[in-house]
């Protein structure tokens, strides 16, 4: 099936620091979404793209769908302790529509 | 606006009973539907999703089962419990667009099996 690498596994930054992150597939993908999710709770979608190239915020927060159609990426800007949590890349392939791939996660730690 | 629900929140079982979790849909219709596990600081693994009224795709062979009764209610169930079914179950529901989908998950329901 799929696979979704994201990366990095964890994160451990000072507030004010800027994060990246990214998430590439072994095939090509016509949809990736970025979620967030803090302990115990489900989770909720940061951003949506769907064309090879298209760049989109939310806040201080923008992601990016690689031109290849195999990576995105996530980029958190000016980070504060509210941003810590896990971050979720997912994605929709060609063949099957009805199924997302998710990669393992990013865990964000914010020192304050 | 589209919500998503899920019950119980929080559920202590012994090994060997029965489970019935549930899952509902309210402001859209005939969505996708999915259920989700995920271990302790793991990622998300695919249970089960369905297309339609009737209609389940299982993505890992298990002791657990899903049904969907009703355009926008979904039901993950088991026999028999194990104790490795313990793990935090999302619902997800999406629109089923080809070109700009998106997902949305419930809260969870956080199963322990004792």
């Amino acid at each position: 099936g799929q696979q979704l690498n994201q990366s990095p596994q964890s994160m451990f930054i000072q507030e004010g620091e800027d994060v990246s992150m990214n998430c590439t597939s072994s095939s090509i993908f016509n949809t990736w979404l970025w979620y967030k999710q803090e302990p115990g709770e489900g989770p909720v979608l940061l951003i949506a793209l769907y064309k090879a190239g298209e760049l989109t915020s939310n806040g201080r927060l923008t992601a990016q769908f690689g031109i290849t159609r195999k990576d995105s990426f996530l980029n958190i800007s000016a980070s504060i302790p509210s941003d810590v949590g896990i971050y979720f890349c997912a994605g929709k392939g060609e063949y099957n529509f009805n199924k997302f791939y998710f990669g393992s996660g990013t865990k964000l730690n914010v020192k304050p | 606006s589209q919500t998503i629900h899920q019950w119980p929140a929080t559920l202590v079982q012994p090994v060997g009973s029965p489970l019935s979790l549930e899952c509902t849909v309210e402001g859209t219709s005939n969505p996708n539907l999915y259920w989700y596990r995920q271990a302790a600081g793991r990622g998300l693994q695919l249970l089960f999703y369905s297309v339609g009224i009737g209609q389940i795709s299982s993505e890992v062979p298990q002791n657990l089962s899903a049904s969907r009764p009703q355009d926008r209610q979904f039901i993950l169930s088991s026999k028999k419990l194990l104790l490795s079914d313990s793990g935090f179950y999302l619902c997800a529901w999406s629109r089923d667009r080809v070109l700009t989908d998106t997902q949305y998950f419930g809260p969870g329901t956080r199963l322990t099996v004792l």
